[in-house]
């Protein structure tokens, strides 16, 4: 299967600092990418849709000013945790979505563990 | 959001048992998509299905398309150890998000 790169792996920063996490796709195009969240034992929340050359799409409840998304090309976006505090301490995993024609494939990232502290 | 029913929720099961677990939705989808987790890394994708009644191949992994539309069903055949991990469906219509189960965690005794 296609190949999803994120870096970094783990990171851990202090409170009140930014912190960015990138996404890129190896071996295809994506003009649609997602960021997800995902707490212990607990399944995938979606955070926001990006799509290149436009403006992410968050899901409710998401502050956007607090986590910006930017999708610059088909192979890369970033999430940026601003002003991070312990809260924001999480898994967090990028997606992107290889489509042709009707049919998808999406492929997931290894995940990016943020410490806060 | 909108979430799948997926059951069952835990297994524990021998090494060299067959596993069986499925996804079921009120909606219709036009994709369901099988992944694998494991503990500290990204889903990994095991079968996607595209066609209502499609039954699908991957190893010792079959999947299969619900003529409804509304579900689908994982075989895992002669389980191994490595098989260890919680299992997602989704399920996807359109270019919209992804629809996901809470998961299925999957035990195998040696």
């Amino acid at each position: 299967g296609a190949v999803v790169s994120q870096h970094p792996s783990w990171v851990i920063c202090k409170s009140g600092t930014s912190v960015k996490i990138e996404c890129r796709s190896l071996d295809f195009q994506a003009t649609t990418m997602f960021w997800y969240r995902q707490f212990p034992k607990q399944s995938l929340m979606l955070m926001a849709t990006s799509n290149e050359g436009s403006k992410a799409t968050y899901e409710q409840g998401v502050e956007k000013d607090k986590f910006l998304i930017n999708h610059a090309s088909l192979t890369l976006s970033t999430l940026t945790v601003t002003s991070a505090h312990p809260e924001d301490s999480s898994f967090y995993i990028c997606s992107a979505r290889d489509q042709w024609g009707l049919h998808y494939e999406q492929y997931f990232g290894p995940g990016t563990r943020l410490t806060v502290t | 959001g909108q979430q799948l029913n997926q059951s069952p929720q835990s297994m524990f099961i021998q090494e060299g048992e067959d596993v069986s677990m499925n996804c079921t939705s009120s909606s219709i989808f036009n994709t369901w998509l099988w992944y694998k987790q494991d503990p500290g890394e990204g889903p990994v994708l095991l079968i996607a299905l595209y066609k209502a009644g499609e039954l699908t191949s991957n190893g010792r992994l079959t999947a299969q398309f619900g003529i409804t539309r509304k579900d689908s069903f994982l075989n895992i055949s002669a389980s191994i150890p490595s098989d260890v991990g919680i299992y997602f469906c989704a399920g996807v219509s359109g270019n919209t998000p992804l629809v996901f189960g809470k998961g299925t965690r999957l035990s195998v005794i040696a």
